[in-house]
């Protein structure tokens, strides 16, 4: 099974410039997330969606958008992207429904994102 | 969420067994105690999870004290293909609505098994 698929696993960009980080799964898991890790820490929560259609800020939404676009798929874009967005990017899934649910979440191996 | 404190690194001989504690004293009775790691360059892995009750599964075992103010994850025989950063999470089962839904990751122990 290939679990969480992201795309790319790598991308260069210029500050202001937009990108989609896109996100499958095929678990037929109902919640997504989407996390950043900078150097040296621990992962922080940006967005997630406890289910088809609906989504909710993390711990760190500015500068982010998301899009639940059906039960598999998940993105994440940065409309006008700046160095402090500078990156590793991972989504997760897991089988709950948000609220009440106590399932491990499934990660998958990050796209690396560098503004210059 | 609970807050845990976890020892930055430890080391551990391949083929012994490597215990990591995590301390979770300010743990409330609905939460519980999820261990993920993450080796370089990869994505979080999901070891195993616990409420009050010991827990075993293929990879690890965990260990929660009575209190529950502390747990151990034991790797019973450790590889070199475990070296990795461990995360100790404490997690409530249930949010009372407004607050994320996602995993606290604080910056765990980097396990480092010699060969």
């Amino acid at each position: 099974n290939a679990g969480v698929t992201q795309t790319p696993k790598f991308q260069v960009l210029k500050t202001g410039q937009s990108m989609t980080l896109q996100c499958a799964q095929d678990m037929n898991h109902n919640s997504m997330y989407w996390y950043r890790q900078d150097p040296g820490m621990g992962l922080r929560l940006i967005y997630y969606s406890a289910s088809e259609g609906t989504t909710d800020k993390g711990e760190v939404p500015n500068g982010y958008n998301v899009s639940r676009l059906n039960k598999r798929e998940f993105s994440l874009r940065l409309e006008s992207a700046a160095p402090s967005q500078t990156s590793v990017y991972f989504c997760a899934s897991n089988r709950g429904t948000g609220l009440g649910s106590n399932q491990p979440q499934h990660f998958g191996d990050g796209t690396r994102l560098s503004i210059l | 969420d609970a807050k845990t404190t976890q020892p930055p690194s430890m080391d551990c001989a391949e083929g012994r067994a490597a215990n990591l504690p995590c301390n979770h004293s300010t743990i409330s009775g609905n939460e519980y105690v999820y261990w993920y790691r993450q080796i370089h360059s990869q994505g979080p892995q999901y070891i195993i999870h616990g409420l009050k009750n010991n827990e075993t599964n293929e990879m690890a075992s965990l260990i929660i004290t009575e209190d529950r103010k502390s747990s151990t994850l034991i790797l019973p025989h450790a590889t070199l293909r475990d070296t990795a950063v461990y995360y100790c999470i404490v997690r409530a089962l249930m949010y009372s609505g407004g607050g994320a839904d996602g995993l606290t990751f604080g910056k765990g122990t980097h396990l480092i098994i010699q060969p």
